[in-house]
Order: C-alpha cells, then structure tokens, then sequence
C-alpha cells in the first residue's frame, strides 16, 4: 500500500537560517507525483512544490526546494533562509496512480515548523 | 478574484443531525475532492469527482454523501451515520484529474455534541 512517513512531529529553527523536513514515501507504482503543501495555522493548505517521478532535475519554486532521492524513496523539502511567516504546519503527499488516472492524494502527518527569531 | 469557498468556517450541530458543508469554486476546474483532518494528523479523502454528475468514494467515505449537479459546487453531507464526525474539512479542486496542484478552500470546522 502506497504510504507517506513524515517522522518529525516538530521542528525548531533560527531566522535565516536553513532547514530540512524529511519525507520518505512508499510506493510500488512506476509513475508517482510528490508534494509538499504549507498549512498556517488559518488552515487553508498551500501548494508548495512538486515532484514527478521521472523528473531528473530537482523541483525548486523560490526559497523551496526538494530533495529527491528516488533510490531512497525520500523527498524532503528544503527551506532556505527562513522566515518568521514560515511557522506552520508541513505535509508531504504522494498521487496515487499514474498521471491521468486519478488525482487522489496521500498525505503524511505533517512536521510542525516554528521560526524562531 | 478566483478561489475556492468553503461556509460556513465553524459549524455547530447536535448529535443525530445530517449537516451539508458547502464548497464552491469559481476556477472552472473540472475535478473537486473532499478531505477530513483531525488533530495531530494529515488529510484523508472523502469523496471526489472527476466530472460534473460523477463522483467515486474515497479513504473514508462510509457515513457521507456527495453530489456534483454544477461544476462550481461539490457539497458534502456529514449524515447521522457517521461515528465521529468533529473535524476539519477541507475542500479542493484541480483543473483536471491529471493535474498535479490542487488548490484548497479556507476549510470548515465541525463540531457535533
């Protein structure tokens, strides 16, 4: 069965500063996506990053990038230069089936981030 | 201002009740998903529909109820069967069932006494 593992519940880190959530997954499938999505504490969830499984090149979108190591199925998100409005909850999640079949996620528990000044 | 709305934010209703959460969407996206969260956890899929008239059940669909009459409403019923229905839901929509983002509503929040 296709699983997400997110196995910080929290993290600290300093303004500025850099910092990695890891995200290993599980999966039999050849084709996959990878996500990561933001959730401040309003609620909404906030597309971050995307990942294909054939993508050779790592996706990176501003201070977000993901570190995919596909041989280790982990895709962890790093956040360069943190800032205070980073604090939020972190989730990775997973497309089940190949492209075009469906669009159904899986989701992990998500890694609580505080930026500390 | 496109986006995806979700009403009310917090919703009270006493044990017993059906209750109908709305969503709504002004993106013309064709595929709509329904998503519960309860503390300390991720999402988990309710229900989606990939097309106006369809929909296919999700992780957790026992206890629910959906319809998809307009592209731009996909409104979930919490019915008297569901066990434990106090959490927080969450709607979402993409442009098609290939497309890798999903955008998601504000959520609504459901307590049930």
């Amino acid at each position: 069965a296709q699983k997400i593992t997110q196995t910080q519940p929290g993290m600290f880190v300093q303004e500025k500063e850099a910092v990695t959530l890891d995200c290993t997954y599980d999966t039999s499938d050849q084709s996959y996506g990878l996500f990561w999505y933001k959730q401040p504490s309003s609620g909404e969830m906030i597309f971050l990053i995307y990942q294909g499984s054939y993508d050779e090149q790592n996706a990176t979108e501003g201070r977000y990038s993901l570190n995919f190591q596909k041989a280790r199925k982990s895709a962890n998100l790093v956040i360069s230069a943190s800032q205070l409005g980073d604090s939020a909850m972190y989730f990775c999640a997973m497309r089940e089936g190949t492209r075009g079949a469906t669009n159904k996620l899986i989701f992990g528990t998500g890694t609580l981030l505080a930026v500390q000044p | 201002d496109g986006g995806i709305t979700q009403s009310p934010k917090y919703l009270f209703r006493k044990e017993g009740q059906n209750v109908t959460l709305s969503c709504e969407q002004n993106l013309n996206h064709d595929a709509m998903y329904w998503y519960r969260q309860d503390p300390g956890q991720g999402l988990r899929l309710i229900y989606y529909s990939q097309i106006v008239n369809d929909f296919q059940k999700g992780d957790i669909a026992e206890g629910y109820s959906v319809s998809r009459e307009k592209k731009e409403s996909f409104p979930l019923t919490v019915t008297s069967a569901q066990k434990n229905p106090t959490a927080f839901y969450l709607c979402a929509s993409s442009v098609d069932r290939a497309s890798h983002e999903q955008y998601f509503g504000p959520g609504t929040r459901l307590t049930v006494t």
